[in-house]
């Protein structure tokens, strides 16, 4: 079965800050990875995926995604936190072999203070 | 504008009483899930369909119950079985093809009181 581990459920930081959130997973085999963001009182939207090629991945508002293999790891970036990144923010994985079906992870809310 | 409808917005129900959460998808996917999502506990998955009537159980499907009669609609139903039904249902899509690996598209959730 696979897994995620998001390492922090609620970051604090001051505008113009650097983010990094942890996301670990665990699955043996091909994985698709992704970013989803829920602003306050928005949909749950994706924010950024990975799922072939490059392993560093850019998504919207600046944000981007590593993956690093070796390490089951894909931390989310962004060298310059904004106010508006206010959110909460899922790590989520799905594997080729069970298509389409994803596990989250349990989330990490960011406040961004202005 | 192409999306996924979810209503109501808010349901509240008296304990003992089975209630229905619509879904209705024109993205033409394949496949269609429901989530669960508790303060802390993240999203967590009830029931998915990647096909007009078959679907399988999630992680938590004790209580719940859904269809898929068409391919755009994938209502659930909270029993009154389910233990601990107050929570924030979301329902999602996706295409099955590897092209976008199965990226989600979520509606705007139902927040379920049960008293």
């Amino acid at each position: 079965a696979q897994s995620v581990s998001q390492h922090n459920h609620h970051v604090i930081l001051s505008e113009a800050a650097s983010l990094e959130l942890g996301c670990n997973y665990s699955y043996g085999g091909t994985v698709n990875l992704f970013w989803y963001v829920q602003y306050p009182g928005q949909h749950l939207q994706l924010l950024l995926k990975y799922f072939s090629g490059d392993p560093l991945v850019k998504g919207i508002k600046g944000f981007e995604a590593e993956f690093i293999k070796s390490k089951f790891s894909f931390n989310l970036r962004k060298p310059s936190v904004q106010w508006s990144d206010t959110a909460e923010y899922f790590c989520a994985v799905n594997a080729n072999t069970n298509a389409g079906k994803s596990t989250f992870g349990d989330g990490t809310t960011l406040t961004v203070k202005p | 504008d192409g999306g996924i409808t979810q209503s109501p917005k808010y349901l509240f129900r008296k304990e003992g009483q089975n209630v229905t959460l619509s879904c209705e998808q024109n993205l033409n996917h394949d496949a269609m899930y429901w989530y669960r999502q508790d303060p802390g506990q993240g999203l967590r998955l009830i029931y998915y369909s990647q096909i007009v009537n078959d679907f399988q159980k999630g992680d938590i499907a004790e209580g719940y119950s859904v269809s898929r009669e068409k391919k755009e609609s994938f209502p659930l139903t909270v029993t009154s079985a389910q233990k601990n039904p107050t929570a924030f249902y979301l329902c999602a899509s996706s295409a099955l093809g590897l092209a976008d690996g199965y990226e989600q598209y979520f509606g705007p959730g139902t927040r379920l009181t049960v008293t």
